[in-house]
């Protein structure tokens, strides 16, 4: 099983670029999200999708936009990327609804806007 | 935007010791209090899911409590190991999102 598959690991942008996060599960998960990280601050949510076909904004929607193409994959795209954006992102799924629900994370992209 | 607030921000420790810290939530609209370990280069692993107050859970050497009512959980450690080395995080659970504290970074001195 290979879990959350997040793509790509490292990406250098410059302002202005545009770029789309790719992230699949193969769990059958119906919830996904996406995180940035940053340092001093806690994993802050920025768009999540808790069921195909369904998105919602989080704490830090701004500049982002997702899609949740099917229900494995959930993608995040930077339309217009600004330095402010530069932070190391996560996507995470969680599975079956019920109150022991854990999250499961990818393995980070690192991107830094130059 | 809730507030989840875990201290010491950072601790180094003996190998040997024993060590707890703390997770501060809301009170209100809790259903579940999730901590996870993680480790540097990797992503965050979960470790307990706990949803009821005075709830405590055990892996191995780590160890969870909860209290819901007065909104806090604290994590321990028993006999500290070098590889017990990683960033600790408890995220609250009000049912929809996951709110995550900043994380207690935990050192231990071989």
């Amino acid at each position: 099983n290979a879990g959350v598959t997040q793509t790509p690991k490292f990406q250098v942008l410059k302002t202005g670029q545009s770029m789309t996060l790719q992230c699949a599960q193969d769990m059958n998960h119906n919830s996904m999200y996406w995180y940035r990280q940053d340092p001093g601050m806690g994993l802050r949510l920025i768009y999540y999708s808790a069921s195909e076909g369904t998105t919602d904004k989080g704490e830090v929607p701004n500049g982002y936009n997702v899609s949740r193409l099917n229900k494995r994959e959930f993608s995040l795209r930077l339309e217009s990327a600004a330095p402010s954006q530069t932070s190391v992102y996560f996507c995470a799924s969680s599975g079956d609804r019920s109150i022991n629900e854990k999250l499961f994370f990818g393995s980070g992209t690192q991107l830094s806007v130059l | 935007i809730l507030n989840v607030e875990q201290s010491p921000q950072s601790l180094h420790v003996q190998e040997g010791d024993s060590t707890n810290f703390t997770c501060s939530f809301p009170s209100s609209n809790f259903y579940a209090l999730h901590w996870y370990r993680w480790e540097t280069a990797k992503s965050p692993e979960a470790l307990f899911v706990m949803t009821l107050n005075g709830d405590e859970k055990k892996k191995g050497r780590i160890s969870a409590t909860l209290n819901t009512k007065e909104g806090y959980s604290y994590l321990y450690i028993k006999g500290s190991q070098p590889e017990d080395s990683a960033t600790y995080l408890c995220a609250f659970h009000p049912g929809n999102q996951f709110y995550f504290g900043t994380g207690t970074s935990l050192t231990v001195i071989p």
